[in-house]
């Protein structure tokens, strides 16, 4: 089946600095959404890509879909005490499966102010 | 407030009772997919329906079902519970489960706590 793996596990950075966590997926996807859950929290969700290539921003968030539409990147600059959070990417099944949305495990962020 | 509702919030019980869980969509949302998050184990998908329909299925275990109603409210439950079923059980929501554009985007709810002792 379907498996959307997410690298690193955890992060702990430095207030100021930069991170990054990346997504890969075993299939092509058909777009790719990223959550962000805050410790105690629920996901919520972040932004969607859909096209080859794509990148598109929030602020100090950049998301990247890879040309084979089979990974993607999610980089903070700048990572602020408000940046802690598990952040997951999760794109839809292929085939017969297209409903349903596989999650990574997601990468944990902290941020030490 | 994200507009999906979970109840209960926390439910401590005890090995092989059986508890249902509650999830009311955001309004217009048509389908509802469960999924449970254990402590290192992410987002494990369980079930998905769309307009009272069944649409897609994961790691879902046979103690467990699911069912949608016509009001679109669904519950999930789960029976004969063990101490690895301990975990917050979120439902979501989305307008429509396939694959356009931003129309399976999901609304969690907060999450429901299940502790088995």
């Amino acid at each position: 089946g379907q498996q959307v793996m997410q690298i690193p596990q955890y992060q702990h950075v430095q207030e100021g600095e930069d991170f990054t966590t990346y997504c890969n997926s075993s299939t092509t996807l058909s777009n790719i959404q990223w959550y962000k859950q805050r410790p105690g929290g629920h996901p919520v969700f972040l932004i969607q890509l859909v096209k080859s290539g794509e990148v598109k921003k929030q602020k100090r968030l950049t998301f990247q879909f890879g040309e084979a539409k089979k990974n993607s990147s999610l980089h903070i600059t700048a990572t602020q005490t408000t940046d802690v959070g598990t952040y997951f990417c999760a794109g839809p099944g292929s085939g017969g499966s297209n409903y349903k949305l596989t999650f990574g495990k997601g990468t944990l962020l902290t941020v030490n102010p | 407030d994200s507009g999906v509702t979970q109840t209960p919030k926390h439910l401590i019980t005890a090995t092989g009772q059986r508890v249902t869980l509650r999830c009311s969509p955001r309004s217009g949302d048509l389908s509802v997919y469960w999924y449970q998050q254990s402590l290192d184990q992410g987002l494990q998908f369980l079930i998905q329906y769309y307009n009272g329909e069944e649409r897609a299925k994961g790691n879902i275990l046979e103690r467990f079902s699911a069912q949608q109603f016509p009001d679109l409210h669904s519950e999930l439950n789960l029976s004969s519970l063990e101490l690895g079923d301990s975990a917050l059980y979120f439902c979501a929501s989305s307008v429509d489960p396939g694959r356009l554009s931003g129309a399976n985007v999901l609304t969690f709810g907060a999450g429901s706590r299940l502790t088995v002792l």
